[in-house]
């Protein structure tokens, strides 16, 4: 069965240090992906989206992603942390004309 | 980017009455759109797909009977949580995608915190 694999639930950095969130895809075929973010009581918001284009994507709010298909990953990176980027972060992945399957979430937490 | 508007924001209601949430895409027409619920400091589920002018699909141990779902037009679906129970308090969440592929990123609207008493 297709899934997605968020590898940490939660992660906490210092801000204006680098963020990494972790994510993992299991399925032989290579997926749209995208990664999406959460604000408390509000809906998700596109960070970036993979689409058998670039295997680097660029996103919005200093945030990147890069596709590797040997790893099935695509990992969510920025090199400095915001404070006003703490929030919950979803790694979704879409197969064809299948419906989109979403990671558990992860919490990320700057501290000052 | 593309506008998904949710109504109401918040809601609270008695047990046993029930309760409709609306969903806009405000700028595009959204053949299919897909109703959420997320509980807290979980992942979103999916409840049902909605596709203007058919029944929705619902997955796996949703109650069609008790949440209803109509896509009226291409810009309007609802959700109505028929006779409403604490256990249903939740939040609810929408989201249309503005093409017919999967390759489409989903809009999202900004959620619906249902409370039941």
């Amino acid at each position: 069965a297709q899934s997605v694999t968020q590898l940490d639930s939660h992660v906490s950095v210092s801000e204006g240090t680098p963020v990494l969130l972790r994510c993992n895809y299991s399925s032989s075929y290579s997926p749209s992906l995208f990664w999406y973010v959460q604000h408390p009581n509000k809906g998700l918001q596109l960070l970036l989206k993979y689409t058998s284009a670039a295997t680097l994507v660029k996103g919005i709010n200093g945030f990147e992603a890069e596709f590797k298909k040997s790893e099935t990953s695509f990992h969510l990176t920025k090199p400095s942390a915001h404070m006003s980027d703490a929030a919950e972060y979803f790694c979704v992945a879409g197969w064809g004309a299948q419906k989109l399957v979403f990671g558990q979430g992860t919490r990320l937490t700057i501290n000052p | 980017g593309a506008v998904v508007s949710q109504h109401p924001s918040w809601v609270i209601c008695k047990s046993g009455t029930s309760v409709k949430i609306e969903c806009r895409s405000l700028d595009f027409q959204a053949t299919t759109m897909f109703w959420y619920r997320q509980f807290p400091k979980q992942s979103l589920m999916l409840m049902a797909t909605s596709n203007e002018g058919s029944k929705a699909t619902y997955e796996q141990g949703v109650e069609k009977d008790k949440f209803l779902i109509n896509h009226a037009s291409l810009t309007l679906s609802t959700l109505t949580v028929t006779s409403a129970h604490p256990e249903d308090s939740s939040f609810y969440i929408c989201s249309a995608r503005a093409n017919s592929a999967n390759t489409g990123e989903l809009f999202f609207g900004e959620g619906s915190r249902l409370t039941v008493l």
